[in-house]
């Protein structure tokens, strides 16, 4: 799995968008882009995948540049309950090892 | 409701016992996994199974053992565990379909207290 590195901690208000980056400059070119959501005592959750350009579903967007050795996670009008870790993880479908890493730990305040 | 079912949700055991832990889906995937999540900490992957080989672990004490006898069912059978082993025990599966999908879904978590 290619190695990954996100911020440890984003702290943001109600209503505001928040925008989280994950490097990966060891991806390969079959890698897709995961990204999870935990809250506490409970199991990850998928939120969206990618491989390039931009995803939107209806909880977040995906931006992937060109050379694709980073992502961002833009989660729109956050609430108090999007207060959670969230996971980039980075790997295809013979990688599946599912390794990860600390996550960026997002804090929404009222 | 993710798909993956884990039993028992709250297990306390002395470190003399030993428990199974149980991970069910039904969801046609091939890989299956066991995670520990300390509190406060990351998940630490433990196995990793995948069309019912183990294909991953972690260094982990053999005092955690699991089992895998179909894609669809996973144990993880704890025998004279230490305080030091109390967690969450998360399971997961995902599809290994080659096209690039890694989508993991988790189970509830068995909360693991060791007296």
């Amino acid at each position: 799995l290619a190695k990954t590195t996100q911020p440890i901690s984003m702290d943001s208000y109600e209503g505001q968008e928040v925008n989280i980056t994950c490097s990966h400059n060891n991806i390969a070119t079959n890698d897709y882009i995961t990204w999870y959501q935990q809250f506490p005592s409970q199991g990850p959750r998928f939120i969206i995948q990618g491989y390039k350009t931009k995803v939107t579903n209806e909880v977040a967007s995906l931006f992937i540049p060109a050379d694709r050795k980073s992502s961002t996670l833009s989660l729109p009008r956050v609430s108090l309950s999007d207060t959670a870790v969230y996971y980039c993880l980075v790997g295809d479908a013979n990688d599946y090892k599912l390794s990860f890493g600390a996550g960026t730990t997002v804090t929404v305040r009222a | 409701e993710t798909g993956v079912t884990q039993t028992p949700r709250h297990l306390v055991m002395g470190m003399t016992n030993k428990k199974s832990l149980k991970c069910e889906q039904h969801l046609g995937h091939n890989a299956m996994y066991w995670y520990k999540q300390s509190a406060k900490k990351p998940l630490e992957l433990m196995f990793v199974y995948n069309f019912k080989e183990q294909t991953e672990n972690n260094s982990v004490p053999s005092r955690f053992s699991p089992e895998c006898p179909n894609s669809s069912h996973l144990f993880l059978h704890l025998h004279t565990l230490q305080p030091e082993d109390s967690a969450l025990y998360l399971c997961a599966s995902s599809p290994t379909t080659g096209d690039g999908n890694t989508e993991a879904f988790f189970g509830q978590g068995t909360r693991l207290t060791v007296v």
